[in-house]
């Protein structure tokens, strides 16, 4: 049972490339976030899915696009990456808003 | 903004004695939870508690809510030096909310 699984664990890009984080749930779960951590920031929330082919901003949703176009995946992508976008990311799912979150370990990203 | 503020930012104490984290949220929840995050992984979730408790216990573990001070306290007794994590509670924004805002956390040192 694995859970969330996010791929990859690390990443350097150059300014200006993009690239796409994916997120994996096998518990069947219909709700999908994105977060990223900076030191001192706690988890902020990128863009969420409530279920299959719906997506939604959250707190902090410039310079990055989601889909979900399979109930499973959850892919976070950005277009042209920025330093201000080194962080990071976490995906955590769950049945329903009011149950816990399930979370990965998470993707190292920097943006040089 | 943060919804949930915890206090104190740090703690450091002996191995044994008992620590105990501090959570203030703004607006209306249906439900508060605690997660724990150890260095380099993703948040597990520790306990739920629904606006209508008081007071819940998982193992070492006691939380309690006070909704008319909009605030939480995480207790840990007997701590061991497993317990040394980032903890991090997190608050939905009441009715018809489809997401949690997570506070800045607690970094917890258990010293041997």
């Amino acid at each position: 049972n694995a859970g969330v699984t996010q791929t990859p664990k690390f990443r350097v890009l150059k300014t200006g490339q993009s690239m796409t984080l994916l997120c994996a749930q096998d518990m069947n779960h219909e709700y999908m976030y994105w977060y990223r951590q900076d030191p001192g920031m706690g988890l902020r929330l990128i863009h969420y899915s409530v279920g299959e082919g719906t997506t939604a901003k959250g707190e902090v949703p410039d310079g990055y696009n989601v889909s979900r176009l399979k109930k499973q995946n959850f892919l976070l992508g950005l277009e042209s990456a920025a330093p201000s976008q080194t962080s990071v990311y976490f995906c955590a799912s769950n049945s329903w808003i009011g149950q816990p979150q399930h979370f990965g370990d998470g993707t190292r990203l920097s943006i040089l | 903004s943060q919804q949930g503020e915890e206090d104190p930012q740090a703690l450091s104490i002996q191995e044994g004695e008992n620590a105990t984290m501090n959570c203030s949220y703004k607006t209306s929840i249906n439900n508060l939870q605690w997660y724990r995050q150890n260095s380099g992984r993703g948040l597990v979730h520790l306990i739920l508690i629904r606006s209508n408790e008081r007071e819940k216990h998982s193992g070492r573990l006691r939380v309690t809510l006070d909704t008319s001070k909009k605030s939480s306290s995480l207790l840990i007794t007997a701590s061991r030096a497993a317990d040394t994590a980032s903890y991090f509670c997190a608050t939905d924004a009441g009715q018809g909310a489809q997401k949690l805002v997570f506070g800045q956390g607690t970094r917890l040192t258990i010293n041997p």
